[in-house]
């Protein structure tokens, strides 16, 4: 089962920020979340990971709260081609446990 | 791209089956990961393989099984095939022991 809860969908204007939440209140110490998203019948690609401090790259950020209980993925200027489900897993062992994911929906 | 190729690309079976997926991993990786993805749902680990051996397995039943070569490109084998099965079967591959994995396209099975 996955360890982590998203909404279902969230819409954002294009050009605004997508801040993506995800509750993880079970997650042990040791246990990275990692974000990947998933296009239309594409496999799932990678965005960014973290383990308790604040993390940023090309693509995104991740700001973990400091109990690490919860998280939030931020596309600081969405645009239309950011459309897609969003997955937030916490890596348990070898097997990435995908939830259902947010389907983030950009729009014009 | 992930550098990850999966084929078919799509495939269509009939109930009783058995099936072959291929995955080729991206250069430099050493460890596959196979998932199921049913329509409308998130990816569900299936195992893992590591050195040519399974390394790691879901809640999937023994008619469910793989191969890792040398090469450390991969098969799943799926024996008598259940309408249920019908899903996109994802490949993955990374680094041993690191987390970031890199998903190829899939592939479409459809059981008829």
């Amino acid at each position: 089962d996955a360890k982590t809860t998203q909404p279902t969908s969230m819409d954002c204007a294009e050009g605004r920020a997508a801040n993506l939440p995800c509750n993880h209140s079970t997650i042990s110490g040791n246990e990275y979340v990692y974000w990947y998203r998933q296009i239309h019948s594409q496999g799932p690609q990678y965005i960014i990971h973290g383990l308790k401090n604040n993390e940023t790259n090309e693509m995104a950020s991740l700001i973990i709260t400091e109990d690490r209980k919860s998280s939030t993925l931020i596309l600081p200027h969405a645009t239309l081609r950011d459309t897609a489900v969003y997955y937030c897993i916490v890596r348990v062992a070898n097997d990435m446990r995908f939830g259902a994911g947010t389907r983030l929906t950009v729009k014009p | 791209e992930t550098g990850v190729t999966q084929s078919p690309t799509h495939l269509i079976k009939t109930r009783g089956q058995q099936v072959t997926l291929r995955c080729s991993s991206q250069s430099g990786h050493n460890t596959v990961s196979w998932y199921q993805q049913a329509l409308g749902q998130g990816p569900q680990f299936i195992f893992q393989y590591y050195r040519e051996e399974e390394n790691g397995r879901g809640n999937f039943p023994p008619r469910f099984s793989g191969l890792q070569f040398p090469n450390y490109s991969s098969e799943l084998n799926v024996n008598a095939l259940e309408l249920d099965d019908s899903a996109l079967y994802l490949c993955a591959s990374s680094l041993f022991a690191e987390g970031i994995q890199y998903f190829g396209a899939g592939t479409r099975l459809s059981v008829l």
